[in-house]
């Protein structure tokens, strides 16, 4: 089973409110992921979880507030968005970093208003 | 810096082949990813290849890989209409264990009945 599974699939959320993204996987990895994706645009890495430790922050605002509660989830948090933060937000994960094969969820599409 | 390129469109009639190329910097890549993305969906991993292979095959996908010209491709044979989608490839670099991976910008498939 190599299934990452994403909720909410939906979210619509106004500048003002909290709301929480979650990814959940099944597989022993010790590696998970967050990615932003543009419409007709490769995802651009945010943050590597390593043994549920943060491992890479590439230079997200902090209006995204990663968490890895356990080694089976991944949260991504997130309060006072901007309109230009609307994309699609997709979670991985792979055996552990390094050169190991990635599987991504179905992702959470946001639209922020 | 690390770059990955691919052409942006092609197109084929269904029954055809298809060969998706993509063009890649980093000499010390170990694994090279094929991801598929059907519109509104997560990426999906079609199928890699170890940089000391020179070709893997898997069913309809053949994936060619010319490590001295850096230049992968991936094969799809008798393309169907269910394999129109956004193809990424992807490199992990070999020289950092961070599991962050560089995508190509896609190549959008359009098959044709």
């Amino acid at each position: 089973d190599t299934e990452v599974t994403q909720t909410p699939k939906h979210l619509v959320m106004g500048m003002t409110n909290k709301k929480s993204l979650k990814c959940e996987q099944h597989m022993g990895h010790r590696a998970m992921y967050w990615y932003k994706q543009k419409a007709k645009k490769p995802p651009e890495l945010m943050f590597v979880y390593s043994y549920e430790k943060l491992s890479i922050n590439e230079s997200v605002p902090s209006r995204f507030s990663p968490e890895c509660p356990n080694s089976s989830l991944l949260n991504l948090h997130l309060h006072a968005l901007q309109p230009e933060d609307s994309a699609l937000y997709l979670c991985a994960s792979s055996q552990v970093t390094g050169p190991y094969e990635q599987y991504f969820g179905p992702g959470t599409r946001l639209t922020v208003t | 810096g690390e770059d990955v390129e691919q052409s942006l469109f092609l197109s084929v009639r269904e029954g055809d082949s298809s060969v998706i190329n993509c063009t890649y910097t980093d000499s010390s890549s170990t694994y090279l990813y094929w991801y598929k993305q059907e519109p509104g969906a997560g990426l999906q991993l079609l199928t890699y290849i170890f940089s000391n292979m020179d070709m893997k095959q898997d069913q309809r996908l053949t994936v060619l890989l010319n490590k001295k010209d850096k230049h992968l491709s991936l094969r799809i044979a008798d393309t169907q209409t269910g394999d129109s989608a956004i193809y990424f490839c992807a490199e992990s670099s070999g020289s950092s264990n961070t599991g962050k991976l560089i995508f190509g910008q896609g190549t959008t498939l359009q098959v044709k009945p």
